[in-house]
Parts: structure tokens; C-alpha cells; sequence
């Protein structure tokens, strides 16, 4: 099946510093892909949805100034948590569409923890 | 609003017996309804969808628009079905968005 890899898998970083998390689509191209936050134990909860060469859709009570997304190319989204706090701490985890058969692929997820 | 509900945190079954992880949604339209399963260590990846009617590692799940439920099913549990299962929806309009349920972790007892 299609593969989707996000990077890091892991990173730890101090209060107020900016983090990039990347989802790449390795063997197709996406137009579409999403970017979920999970806490522990809990479920997968939808930020945005990272559109190839236009404007990321955030959900609501998502801050867009604060997670950046930019989709720049069929294979990439990136997703940046600016001037990181403890409570950004999280596992953030990507999915991108298929865009024959629609499915989609999830990342492995990135467990980001802030100091 | 919508809204995937999955009461159970927890259901631990011993092997052979049958399983069946409880999911109901809200939605005001025609909704498209997945499993997603996690095994340990391992990415989310699609079990089922609700408009292919299959059978995937034995599970089948039936949608219940009377109900409001998309009950996931398997008539003999194995270990390897040890693993947390999310009950998923998408609204109409094709875009991919899901709305997902808290997951249910299963158990499988030998």
C-alpha cells in the first residue's frame, strides 16, 4: 500500500522555540492532507486540512498563527508549531489522500514534547 | 454537530470468543463510516469501510442508519487482534475529513 512518513518521530524542544514536523507521501502525489493532534489516550482530533499550493483550512478553535502549515509541493506538508509551550505538547500525526481510490494513509506520528 | 461516539475504553475477550466493538455516530447527512486499527507500535491503517461491504481479517461491520451505529464485529477473536480500534466518520461532500471516535482497545486473552 502507499506510504506516508512524517519527521521527526521524535523531538524535544524549550518554551518558545519553533518546531517543523514533516509528512511526506512517498510513492503518490496528494493534493490533500490532514494534520490530527492526539493527546494521551485519547482520540485523534482534526487541526487543518493542508491544501497543494493554497491556504491550509483550519478546524475550529485551531490558532492558524500558531500552526503554520504550508503544502508546497504534491509530496509535502509541513507543519510548524511556532513559539512552542508545554501545553503544544502532543503527538501530532498526518494523513494524506490517495487520490485514486481516496483512502488515506497515516504517518507514523511526531511526539513532540516542549520545556 | 457531528459526533462518533465509542462507548467502550476497554473490551478484553478471550480468544475464540465473539467480539463486537460498539460505535454510533451524529450526523445530519449521509455520512461514510470506517474502522481504523492501531496495532502496538505500528500507524493507523484502515480496517473497513462501510460502503465496500467486506470482510477484512474476519471483522465485518453493518451500517445502521435507524440506529446510528456501525458496530464492528468478528465471530471468533484472535490474539493478533490485540490492538485499539477507532470508529470513524466522513461527511458528505468526498473530502476526506474524519471525525474520529475515542477508540476502543481490545484485548485478546489466550
Amino acid at each position: 500500500g502507499a506510504v506516508v512518513s512524517q519527521h521527526p518521530s521524535w523531538v524535544i524542544c524549550k518554551s518558545g522555540t519553533s518546531v517543523k514536523i514533516e509528512c511526506r507521501s512517498l510513492d503518490f502525489q496528494a493534493t490533500t492532507m490532514f494534520w490530527y493532534r492526539q493527546f494521551p489516550k485519547q482520540s485523534l482530533m482534526l487541526m487543518a486540512t493542508s491544501n497543494e499550493g493554497s491556504k491550509a483550512t483550519y478546524e475550529q478553535g485551531v490558532e492558524k498563527d500558531k500552526f503554520l502549515i504550508n503544502h508546497a509541493s504534491l509530496t509535502l506538508s509541513t507543519l510548524t508549531v511556532t513559539s512552542a509551550h508545554p501545553e503544544d505538547s502532543s503527538f501530532y500525526i498526518c494523513s494524506a489522500r490517495e487520490p485514486f481510490s481516496g483512502e488515506l494513509f497515516f504517518g507514523e506520528g511526531s511526539r513532540l514534547t516542549v520545556l | 454537530a457531528q459526533r462518533v461516539t465509542q462507548p467502550e475504553k476497554l473490551l478484553s475477550v478471550f480468544k475464540g470468543a465473539p467480539v463486537e466493538l460498539k460505535c454510533n455516530y451524529s450526523y445530519s447527512g449521509s455520512p461514510e463510516l470506517f474502522w481504523y486499527v492501531q496495532y502496538s507500535r505500528q500507524r493507523l491503517q484502515l480496517l473497513l469501510r462501510h460502503i465496500s461491504r467486506e470482510s477484512i481479517k474476519g471483522f465485518t461491520a453493518d451500517l445502521n442508519k435507524g440506529e446510528t451505529s456501525f458496530h464492528l464485529k468478528k465471530p471468533f477473536a484472535q490474539e493478533e487482534d490485540s490492538a485499539m480500534y477507532y470508529c470513524a466518520l466522513s461527511g458528505s461532500g468526498n473530502t476526506g475529513k474524519l471525525i474520529f471516535g475515542q477508540g476502543t482497545t481490545l484485548q485478546v486473552k489466550p
